[in-house]
């Protein structure tokens, strides 16, 4: 089993909606999670990190559930520039390194 | 210095070739990865180094794998007989867990990436 699993997609979702991506981790001492955009040939760039709480960042809302190992990302009002792969990344305690997901892709279409 | 800088772009190399990768990460980041990433996969961690102490390596950096950090400034990355198998964007990333702000201190900045074909 993948330590971090999404669902490769695609998601295809027209201009102005709403789109949800869900990711499961399978360590239970992964303590930081993160979500990264990675447009086409191009690296990943950090879009926010995910707390305990949830927290919001604009349209995009991550929230994350330790019971049940999952995290999830919401993009409302969904624009053309959202369009991107989305990672799933989780750290563990005591480890310095980031454990990516397959990534999420996601095309809005007009 | 606004970002990660990876050396080459593009590299394409007769198998059995060595070839090595230069990262020159922020200047006031103190922490250094490498990363690979192949084609639908997300990246996959090689190896970090806090300043010129390599701490990790993953078992993925097989012996063909050498990676260095003399200065504790840029990084190589060297591949030695190379293999088909090793064709794939290298990433470089650094960051520094002393920085300012949640954020600076637990993401990380990537280069453009290294993209290795192997022919």
């Amino acid at each position: 089993r993948k330590e971090v699993e999404q669902d490769p997609g695609p998601f295809n979702v027209p201009e102005g909606a709403t789109v949800a991506f869900n990711c499961t981790y399978s360590n239970s001492a992964s303590q930081s999670f993160f979500w990264y955009r990675q447009d086409c040939r191009k690296e990943p760039k950090l879009l926010m990190s995910v707390y305990s709480s949830g927290n919001e960042d604009g349209r995009f809302t991550a929230q994350l559930n330790r019971a049940s190992q999952y995290i999830s990302l919401l993009i409302r009002d969904s624009k053309l520039s959202d369009s991107a792969t989305y990672l799933c990344v989780v750290k563990n305690f005591g480890n310095e390194k980031l454990t990516f997901g397959t990534g999420t892709r996601l095309t809005i279409i007009p | 210095d606004t970002g990660v800088s990876q050396n080459p772009r593009h590299k394409i190399t007769k198998r059995g070739q060595n070839v090595t990768f230069r990262c020159d990460p922020i200047s006031e980041h103190n922490r250094l990865y490498w990363y690979r990433q192949t084609l639908g996969q997300g990246p996959e961690f090689l190896t970090y180094f806090q300043n010129e102490a390599q701490l990790e390596k993953s078992r993925l950096l097989s012996d063909r794998f050498s990676a260095e950090r003399p200065k504790g400034s840029f990084s190589t990355l060297e591949i030695q007989r190379t293999e088909q198998g090793d064709s794939a964007m290298y990433l470089c990333a650094s960051n520094n867990p002393l920085g300012q702000g949640i954020r600076e201190n637990y993401g990380y900045t990537f280069g453009s990436g290294t993209r290795l074909t192997v022919v």
